[in-house]
């Protein structure tokens, strides 16, 4: 089967730097994707890595390591509108399509 | 563009009801998905359509029917509603013709009830 594990829960300072953990089982791999979602809002997509290393979009970052089937989200310089739930998902091999299986997410608090 | 559409927004429904809810993409995606959230917990997929159509089904199917009507529409059925069935609905879209995307767009969600 698959499975991905977050924190359930992040607090962080304004100003400050947080990054979230993702570790996946999968029974094959194309790629660690991340999605942003507030309260009463649907998921929006962040990023993607296919192949390990850093990727970059402004303030957030993410991160994919395959040999140790992890990943993480960078957030740099936090702001109040960046408290929200975070959710890694990957897409599932086994299908041969674009399917995707998410985590339970990880909900961040940024403190003023 | 208005991107992934869903109704309703909110619904109400009493246990042994029906009902159907409506998602549209205007984006020519080809993949489109329909996810169930309940409190605190990541989106667990219903069915998915990988393309018009084919459907198949996801991590939790029972109790539920979709249809991909066309391109653009794919809907999800309820026969018989029951109290576990509460929860945030949410339909997704990606994949422009053959080229892979990774990034799914998802609907407003619609909010269901079951009493």
């Amino acid at each position: 089967g698959q499975s991905l594990e977050q924190p359930s829960e992040v607090t962080a300072v304004e100003g400050a730097i947080v990054q979230i953990n993702c570790t996946y089982q999968t029974s094959g791999f194309y790629g660690l994707s991340w999605y942003q979602q507030h309260d009463g809002g649907a998921p929006t997509f962040l990023s993607y890595n296919g192949l390990d290393g850093l990727e970059e979009t402004g303030r957030f970052s993410s991160f994919l390591s395959r040999s140790d089937s992890y990943g993480y989200l960078l957030l740099q310089e936090l702001q109040m509108k960046d408290s929200a739930s975070y959710f890694c998902a990957v897409r599932d091999g086994a299908s041969g399509t674009y399917k995707y299986i998410f985590g339970t997410g990880t909900r961040l608090k940024v403190l003023a | 563009n208005a991107g992934v559409t869903q109704t309703p927004k909110f619904q109400v429904l009493k246990t042994g009801q029906s009902m159907t809810l409506q998602c549209a993409q205007d984006m020519n995606h080809n993949s489109m998905y329909w996810y169930r959230q309940d409190p605190g917990m990541g989106l667990r997929l219903i069915y998915y359509s990988a393309s018009e159509g084919t459907t198949d089904k996801g991590e939790v199917p029972n109790g539920y029917n979709v249809s991909r009507l066309n391109k653009r529409e794919f809907s999800l059925r309820l026969e018989s509603a029951a109290p576990s069935q509460t929860s945030v609905y949410f339909c997704a879209s990606s994949e422009r013709g053959n080229t892979p995307s990774y990034e799914q767009y998802f609907g407003p969600g619609t909010r269901l009830t079951v009493t």
